[in-house]
């Protein structure tokens, strides 16, 4: 199976900061990565597909980038519902896998 | 308007078998796959498996193969999640999802609200 390793587990920010979330896979699987969203006791939302692509109506602070291995999703200036899990999912391989997540709390 | 309705929350015992559902509407139902996803208590996501509506193709995580049942019913646009013998380390909250089945580029897209299964004596 396919590994995602995600880091950090826990980012604290302020509000107006840039971020960056990691995300590596333990052997090449493209650009078939995606980067959700969730807030407690939701379920979670997508926010980028293919690597890169901005799902339709996600404000466009959100960005990712990568291919191969190597993965970021960044918030280019923090805003207040941004504050959430974010979760990578690979779906190339016929078993799917999400990192472990990332926890972005208010510093 | 796409949405995907889950059976509500269920409480077992150790032993007990259980099937939740996941009620699709507002698209074609054999375009998609559909997956299920489990989150333990203060957990991350975990994928179980997927089927596809059109021929009830399915794909299970190893870590779930054996464990879990997932079908899907196209008469009635609705997949199912099942267990034969429920264990107190299955409580979780499952949550379904779809994804397009030609391509299928953007991940899951759509989600269901998720269901809170309970095991316990």
């Amino acid at each position: 199976d396919i590994q995602m390793t995600q880091s950090p587990s826990t980012l604290s920010a302020s509000v107006g900061d840039r971020v960056t979330i990691t995300c590596r896979a333990s052997q090449s699987i493209s650009d078939w990565l995606a980067w959700y969203q969730q807030k407690p006791g939701k379920a979670p939302k997508l926010l980028i597909y293919k690597a890169s692509t901005l799902e339709s109506g996600v404000p466009s602070r959100f960005s990712g980038s990568g291919s191969g291995t190597e993965f970021t999703l960044t918030i280019s200036s923090l805003q207040p519902d941004d504050f959430a899990d974010y979760y990578c999912h690979q779906y190339t391989s016929s078993v799917y896998t999400f990192g472990q997540g990332t926890k972005l709390e208010i510093k | 308007e796409v949405q995907l309705v889950q059976s509500g929350a269920e409480v077992k015992k150790p032993g007990e078998s259980l099937r939740i559902s996941c009620k699709a509407s507002g698209y074609s139902f054999t375009t998609y796959w559909i997956a299920w996803v489990r989150q333990m208590p203060g957990k991350g996501l975990e994928w179980v498996g997927i089927v596809y509506p059109g021929d009830s193709e399915t794909k299970y995580s190893p870590s779930f193969q054996g464990q879990v049942t997932i079908s899907a019913d196209r008469s009635i646009t609705a997949a199912y999640l099942q267990w034969r013998s429920l264990r107190a380390s299955d409580t979780a909250i499952y949550y379904c999802a779809r994804q397009e089945y030609r391509g299928g580029t953007r991940g899951f897209d759509y989600w269901g609200q998720g269901a809170l299964v309970t095991v316990s004596s």
